[in-house]
């Protein structure tokens, strides 16, 4: 069965830095990988999705992944946050007929 | 479309009670999955219907729970009886083939 980690639970950075949220995940076939975000009170927004191609996908809000079949991994990076960007962030695997299997959270921090 | 919509946004109720929780997916969507957010366990997958039919309910808590798919435009989450460790926020979701669009949640207080 699939299996996300997202290494780090919480993540301070100050305004206009680069961030980048890790995240790995296990499976034993061809899989599909997500980065949520959730704001207080709200449900979960995609931000963006690896479904097959290029392996550097690019989102909404800035925020950009890499695929790394090797590495197993799909890590979030964004060049510049803002003080808006501050949320927790999911990372989810689905194979072909399952559903998504999400990652604990990473809680993002901007201050200026 | 007016996304995925849960109801209640809020519940409270007290322990032993029954409590039934809705949604209504986004039109077209052929699959749909409730899921339990809490701080200790993160996002839980619960129950997984594609067609309306359960796939994977193996998240599933125990006896107390059980969902109902009966159309397409229509699921229901039912917790009977319940227990203060039931305290979560719930999620439904839909997707009309990989990605999921979430509806706003019900906040489940169990007292």
């Amino acid at each position: 069965a699939q299996s996300v980690t997202q290494l780090d639970s919480q993540v301070p950075v100050f305004e206009e830095a680069p961030v980048e949220l890790r995240c790995n995940y296990s499976s034993s076939v061809s899989v599909y990988l997500f980065w949520y975000v959730q704001y207080p009170n709200q449900g979960l927004q995609l931000l963006l999705k690896y479904l097959s191609g290029s392996t550097l996908v690019k989102g909404i809000n800035g925020f950009e992944a890499e695929f790394n079949k090797s590495q197993t991994s799909f890590h979030l990076r964004k060049p510049s946050v803002h003080i808006s960007d501050t949320a927790e962030y999911f990372c989810a695997v689905s194979e072909w007929g399952t559903a998504l299997i999400f990652g604990k959270g990473t809680t993002l921090s901007v201050s200026s | 479309d007016a996304g995925v919509i849960q109801s209640p946004r809020h519940e409270v109720t007290e322990m032993g009670q029954e409590v039934t929780l809705r949604c209504k997916p986004i039109s077209g969507h052929n699959s749909l999955f409730w899921y339990r957010q809490t701080m200790m366990r993160g996002l839980e997958l619960l129950i997984y219907f594609n067609n309306n039919v359960p796939i994977d309910d193996s998240g599933m808590p125990e006896d107390r729970f059980s969902a109902k798919m009966p159309n397409a435009s229509f699921s229901t989450l039912k917790i009977q009886p319940s227990e203060p460790r039931d305290s979560a926020v719930y999620f439904c979701a839909s997707s009309p083939d990989r990605e999921a669009f979430f509806g706003q949640g019900t906040r489940l207080t169990v007292v």
